[in-house]
């Protein structure tokens, strides 16, 4: 079965913390896509990442990281030193040959300022 | 305009009234999908579309009917719907990479969504 848990249906952190956001999946697969999608306020989805299952290194994209690790079946997200621009809801989300895409239900992230 | 478009962005429509949501995508993409974002269900795939074709369709009622008539346009109709259908519907488009082993989609790109009230 296909899978996506995202388990921290909200956190709230002051501005300029460290946050990490968990994405854990479930697959048979051994070729798969991974992604991170962020929903703002406004409503549109806006595409942060894709890993593909072969490709275990971490990136960094300014105060984006993203921690890939296959052994615990995990792509967590953190973001360092946080904005309230950051505040929004973001989606994990697996594609595999199995299936089309599969969204995790959404962590809401609200930054105070 | 540029990226993923949707028209209207708000649509109030009784139970016995037809209307249908338009999604224009201006990427060159190949894919296409509509999405229910709801409450209870955060996001919802309701149609895939690769190449024009239907390769998707996540056990919709048969109220909700999607056209593609070609790889930049995308509609979906709606009809006798239910007050539970209220929802943000979102379209979105990709690169599907159509292979003799399977299709590979790549990460989409969604419009700003259509916000729909069933009364």
């Amino acid at each position: 079965a296909q899978k996506v848990t995202q388990a921290q249906t909200e956190i709230s952190v002051v501005e300029k913390e460290d946050v990490t956001l968990d994405c854990v999946y479930e697959t048979r697969d051994t070729t798969y896509y991974l992604f991170w999608y962020k929903q703002p306020p406004s409503g549109e989805l806006v595409f942060l990442i894709r890993r593909n299952s072969f490709d275990e290194q971490n990136e960094i994209s300014g105060r984006y990281s993203w921690n890939f690790q296959k052994s615990t079946s995990s792509f967590n997200f953190t973001i360092t030193a946080s904005q309230v621009v950051d505040s929004a809801v973001y989606f994990c989300a697996l594609h595999s040959s199995a299936s089309k895409i599969i969204f995790g239900s959404g962590t809401r992230l609200s930054i105070r300022p | 305009e540029t990226g993923v478009t949707q028209t209207p962005r708000h649509l109030v429509m009784g139970m016995t009234n037809k209307k249908s949501l338009k999604c224009e995508q201006h990427l060159g993409h190949n894919a296409m999908y509509w999405y229910k974002q709801s409450a209870k269900k955060p996001l919802e795939l309701m149609f895939v579309y690769s190449l024009e074709e239907r390769v998707e369709n996540n056990s919709v009622p048969s109220r909700f009917s999607p056209e593609c008539p070609n790889s930049s346009h995308l509609f979906l109709h709606l009809h006798t719907l239910q007050p539970e259908d209220s929802a943000l519907y979102l379209c979105a488009s990709s690169q599907a990479l159509i292979g003799t082993s399977g299709s590979w989609y790549n990460e989409q790109f969604f419009g700003p969504g259509t916000r729909l009230t069933v009364l």
